[in-house]
């Protein structure tokens, strides 16, 4: 079985600072991962994804994340934070041996970015 | 090129009416999902279809039940609303089934039953 925790439900950080949202998931196989972004009244929007290769992905908006499967974790990170930032982001993990293509999202974190 | 396309937007129902949704894919994308997003239960997984069959199915009653057609638009029908049925709905759209794409999703439809 497969699942995604998200360390904090809400975040805030400064304009221009260090944007770190935490993503851990437990999978039985290599799972493949993905952070998404939604803004109020819309749907999810694709940010990076992790399905194999080179475990530091960088993604749209500036934003970037690890994969380091010791510590099942894929931490989205993006160096300065921007106003526009503020969002839900949501972490989701799939099993790619599976036939079907569901996904398992955590529960989000909701980025306040304060001026 | 058009994104995912979902109608209509916002629904109001009454308990125990039914409802369709509907959802154009994106051009060429054959694979259709479909997710349920609620602040209690967060965003889960109702079903999938490919080549108009249905691959995958959530854990949902069987008041939810959904179709593709060949032109891979989908629709999801639910029967006998609920209160909590009120959700947003979203639909997610793949060139093919396999998890590797990540979706493409649709702005949702804002279901509110009353």
């Amino acid at each position: 079985a497969q699942s995604v925790t998200q360390l904090g439900s809400h975040v805030s950080v400064s304009e221009g600072a260090l944007v770190l949202l935490r993503c851990n998931y437990s999978s039985s196989v290599p799972p493949y991962l993905f952070w998404y972004v939604q803004y109020p009244n819309q749907g999810l929007q694709l940010l990076l994804k992790y399905t194999t290769g080179a475990t530091l992905v960088k993604g749209i908006n500036g934003f970037e994340a690890e994969f380091k499967k010791s510590e099942t974790s894929f931490h989205l990170t993006k160096p300065s934070a921007h106003m526009s930032d503020a969002a839900e982001y949501f972490c989701a993990v799939s099993d790619p041996g599976n036939t079907g293509n569901q996904f398992y999202f955590g529960t989000g974190t909701s980025l306040t970015v304060i001026p | 090129k058009a994104g995912v396309t979902q109608t209509p937007r916002y629904l109001i129902k009454t308990r125990g009416q039914q409802v369709t949704l509907s959802c154009s894919p994106i051009s060429g994308h054959r694979s259709v999902s479909w997710y349920q997003q609620t602040p209690g239960q967060g965003l889960q997984f109702l079903f999938e279809y490919f080549s108009e069959t249905q691959r995958n199915k959530g854990n949902f009653p069987g008041r939810f039940s959904g179709r593709q057609f060949s032109n891979s638009r989908s629709e999801m029908n639910v029967s006998t609303l609920e209160l909590g049925d009120s959700a947003l709905y979203l639909c997610a759209s793949n060139p093919l089934p396999g998890s590797n794409y990540g979706y493409t999703f649709g702005s949702g439809t804002r279901l509110t039953v009353v």
